[in-house]
């Protein structure tokens, strides 16, 4: 089954204790993408990879990082959490070729995270 | 940045009404996307429309695109409870990127 999986789907941490959201996709996709969901601010886009090695912030990557060594993962890392990040994450990934704005992505399940 | 805004923020209906949910955006398209998402769930999408489109159908789904209003319509026709979600519009701007921006979403809550 084609499909964007993210572990762990649940996760509660503390302050200041590094932790990696993982993503996996099964689709050969080139694009891949990583957002975060918060009440009344809708979805925003933290990094995006247009392929292998080839990563760009978004429009809130501060406190975030992000690595493409292999196609199919794109792992999110939390250096040194805040509460602030305290989030819904969702991975997504696409063919990246269908040009502006038609780039039909497959979202992962979701990742709450909480940090105390 | 966002793109996307829709209207209402949240509408609820009975089952076999029909929903209408608007999307407004600032700057000129290629492409404008319709995802779905279930309440703490990843988005689905659902339907795609160029900007060289009118009016697209998928099912019970219709979506409309007027270019010169910058701005787009999810009509579901017949609703039903199982309906009940989220609803984004998302965007890229022409000349950009493979970027897609989203809007805040519409709310719909489907009455048995």
């Amino acid at each position: 089954e084609a499909q964007v999986t993210q572990n762990p789907r649940y996760l509660i941490t503390v302050t200041g204790k590094k932790l990696t959201v993982t993503c996996s996709q099964n689709m050969n996709h080139e694009y891949m993408s990583w957002y975060r969901q918060d009440p009344g601010l809708g979805l925003r886009q933290i990094y995006y990879s247009m392929n292998v090695e080839v990563t760009d912030k978004g429009d809130v990557p501060e406190g975030y990082k992000v690595s493409r060594k292999e196609k199919r993962n794109f792992p999110l890392i939390l250096e040194s959490p805040s509460p602030n990040q305290t989030s819904l994450y969702f991975c997504a990934s696409s063919t990246g070729t269908g040009g502006a704005g038609a780039n039909v992505l497959t979202f992962g399940a979701g990742s709450r995270l909480t940090v105390l | 940045s966002q793109q996307g805004e829709e209207d209402p923020q949240a509408l609820s209906i009975q089952e076999g009404e029909n929903a209408t949910m608007n999307c407004s955006y600032k700057t000129s398209i290629n492409n404008l996307q319709w995802y779905r998402q279930n309440s703490g769930r990843g988005l689905v999408h659902l339907i795609l429309i160029r900007s060289n489109e009118r009016e697209k159908h998928s099912g019970r789904l219709r979506v409309t695109l007027d270019t010169s209003k910058k701005s787009s319509s999810l009509l579901i026709t017949a609703s039903r409870a199982a309906d009940t979600a989220s609803y984004f519009c998302a965007t890229g701007s022409q000349g950009g990127s493979e970027k897609l921006v989203f809007g805040k979403g519409t709310k719909l809550t489907v009455n048995p």
